[in-house]
């Protein structure tokens, strides 16, 4: 069964830092992972999907990479900003289409 | 355009109540998705609908769970006999395909379930 881990947990930076969020997963065999932000109280927004045969995509001041074969993405923040205030979501999904499997989400708050 | 949209928001229960909760995918989107996010769990997926049919049924926990889709549009999750474990929030998604690679999955805000 696919697991997906997430570190850290929780994260409080201030203003302006640069952000590493980290998203682990158990089987290599996924046709894509994509990054979501939940705020309080509402649904999931997605931010980025990468392709299984992608390395990396941006938006903004957002970039997730993709190591397949090491199980690993990683969600970077550039000049991090009091609205990116959230819970940040990864997801895989699985060898077959349809399903994704989510990690518990890194909670990030950014004060200024 | 309109989102996915869930109804109700919230809904409180008693034990062994049944309660229906309503999804409205995004107009056009073919595959539709329910998970549910408990306190302190990540999301997990419960079943997935390709048009009318649902392929992948693998996560509804017990067969007091059911769920079916109408039209290619509309989705019920109905559960029966309700027990205080069910309490979480049930989130509803949509894709356009759900047979591609880049298909992104739409959520709705969720119906919050508390079951006393």
């Amino acid at each position: 069964k696919q697991e997906v881990t997430q570190i850290p947990a929780a994260l409080s930076v201030p203003e302006g830092e640069n952000l590493v969020l980290n998203c682990s997963f158990t089987d290599s065999a996924i046709y894509n992972l994509q990054w979501f932000r939940q705020d309080p109280g509402k649904g999931l927004t997605s931010l980025l999907l990468i392709q299984s045969s992608q390395r990396e995509q941006t938006s903004g001041r957002l970039n997730a990479s993709l190591d397949k074969s090491s199980g690993r993405s990683t969600l970077y923040i550039a000049a991090s900003q009091p609205g990116d205030s959230a819970t940040y979501l990864c997801a895989v999904g699985g060898s077959t289409l349809g399903r994704l499997y989510f990690g518990r989400g890194t909670q990030l708050t950014v004060w200024p | 355009g309109a989102g996915v949209s869930q109804s109700p928001s919230n809904k409180v229960t008693e034990k062994g109540k049944d309660v229906e909760l309503r999804c409205d995918p995004i107009s056009g989107h073919t595959a539709l998705y329910w998970y549910r996010q408990s306190l302190g769990q990540g999301l997990e997926f419960l079943i997935y609908f390709q048009g009318n049919s649902a392929p992948d049924k693998s996560g509804l926990p017990s067969d007091r769970f059911s769920a079916e889709r109408t039209g290619g549009s509309v989705s019920t999750l109905t559960i029966q006999r309700t027990q205080q474990e069910d309490s979480a929030v049930y989130l509803c998604a949509s894709s356009p395909t759900g047979t591609s690679v880049v298909d992104t999955q739409y959520f709705g805000p969720g119906t919050r379930l508390t079951v006393l």
